[in-house]
């Protein structure tokens, strides 16, 4: 079965502490692994893909295949990072995603 | 706005009635998703559609939801006699055959049953 696991629903860090968001996940085979981000009044957005490697706003993330996790992290949060991240997969073939139930962020002044 | 687009933003209905929603995807995207989210949850896949076959339906769509996208362009998705439980936001996503893994998210339609 493919399964998202995101264990905190809330996670609220001072600004320029660095930022672990967790995420685990469940899946047969070879997946693809994503970071979503939604900002207060604004879509769905990727933030960033295990497969590119790059790093998006500072924030990066390894997929982890032992651990099966893929945490994002940021050494130096600031206040714009405040919202809802979401971690997803997809599995072969390129179709639906899966998502975790999300973490929201707050970054504190 | 070359973004996907959803319509209505909002609706609400009383149990029993049928409502219809309509996604706009992002020109020239092949495949179509539909997805639900419910307060405190992730979205939900519901179904997808590659140009106007419908290729993979969630055991969440039960018979009262019907999804179609004609002419390969935009989708409907219907929801027949509905009941409090279908209160949710459905979220469209379209993706393109270059990166059919990026899939960009319309604002979605907040559905209350009332």
């Amino acid at each position: 079965a493919q399964r998202v696991t995101q264990p905190e629903k809330l996670l609220s860090v001072f600004k320029g502490a660095p930022v672990e968001l967790k995420c685990n996940y469940s899946y047969s085979g070879s997946p693809e692994l994503f970071w979503y981000v939604q900002y207060s009044r604004q879509r769905l957005q990727l933030l960033l893909r295990h497969i590119s490697r790059e790093s998006i706003k500072g924030f990066t993330a390894d997929l982890n295949k032992g651990e099966t996790s893929f945490h994002l992290k940021k050494p130096f949060a600031q206040e714009e990072d405040s919202a809802m991240y979401y971690c997803a997969l997809s599995g072969q073939g390129a179709q639906k995603l899966v998502f975790g139930q999300g973490t929201r962020l707050t970054i504190n002044p | 706005d070359t973004g996907v687009s959803q319509d209505p933003r909002h609706k609400i209905t009383k149990r029993g009635q049928n409502v219809t929603f309509r996604c706009d995807p992002i020109s020239e995207h092949n495949r179509l998703y539909w997805y639900r989210q419910t307060l405190g949850q992730g979205p939900e896949f519901l179904t997808y559609f590659q140009n106007e076959a419908q290729l993979e339906k969630s055991r969440l769509l039960s018979d009262r939801f019907s999804a179609e996208r004609p002419k390969g362009s935009f989708s409907t998705l219907e929801i027949q006699r509905t009941e409090q439980g279908d209160s949710a936001m459905y979220l469209c996503a379209s993706s393109s055959r270059r990166a059919l893994n990026e899939q960009f998210f319309g604002p979605g339609t907040r559905l209350t049953v009332l």
